[in-house]
């Protein structure tokens, strides 16, 4: 069964304060690696897909890295605006290849 | 952009009542999904659709039907509302074939059941 853990649930960072967000994963052959911010009261928006070990994907202050069992969420300098919770979420590449299972998600906020 | 329009952002229900949450797609989408979002537990599947008048059970579907009868409507129906089921519904949708597509979520819509 597909598996996702994120850490922290929560983090307080002050702005300018660079910090990172984990999402560990088991899937039986990934597909995709999304990352997604979500509002208070609002849907999910996505920022990001990786595909493979080793890719990086950046926009504006964030910086998406993975590895063969993680990706990581870097946040650079960030503004009271990047407070949200990022979600994690893994595609499979076999077995129900459509379903996206996700993480609970850290909550972060960025204090002035 | 794709646009996901969930109808009811807020809806409060009693139990036992038949509750209808509608969502509608307007990028052309093949498949279309249902979660629930509970603190603490994530975004749970309930039903997802590939086509037409396709349907499929996702993870948690007790409780719930789905309807898709054109391909831009995907609805969600609770037969028999109740207070477990007060959560934050969020539609999706997604290019179809296999690749790793985006899933587009609408805004949410809160229920609760008394």
């Amino acid at each position: 069964e597909d598996q996702v853990t994120q850490s922290p649930e929560a983090l307080r960072l002050q702005e300018g304060e660079s910090s990172s967000l984990n999402c560990s994963y088991t899937v039986s052959g990934l597909r995709g690696l999304f990352w997604y911010r979500q509002d208070p009261g609002k849907g999910p928006e996505f920022l990001f897909t990786l595909y493979s070990a080793g890719e990086e994907k950046e926009k504006e202050r964030l910086k998406a890295t993975l590895t063969k069992k993680e990706s990581f969420l870097h946040i650079t300098a960030p503004k009271p605006e990047d407070s949200a919770t990022y979600l994690c979420a893994v595609q499979a590449r076999e077995g129900g290849g459509n379903k996206l299972t996700f993480g609970t998600g850290t909550q972060l906020k960025v204090e002035l | 952009d794709v646009k996901v329009t969930q109808s009811s952002r807020y809806l409060v229900k009693r139990t036992g009542e038949k509750v209808f949450l509608e969502c509608v797609q307007d990028m052309d989408h093949e498949n279309m999904f249902w979660y629930r979002q509970d603190p603490g537990l994530g975004l749970r599947l309930i039903y997802f659709s590939y086509d037409v008048k396709m349907k499929e059970k996702g993870d948690i579907p007790e409780g719930y039907s789905v309807s898709r009868e054109k391909k831009e409507r995907f609805s969600l129906i609770l037969e028999s509302a109740s207070t477990n089921q007060t959560s934050m519904y969020l539609c999706a949708s997604r290019l179809g074939g296999s690749g790793a597509n985006v899933l587009t979520f609408g805004a949410g819509s809160r229920l609760t059941v008394l």
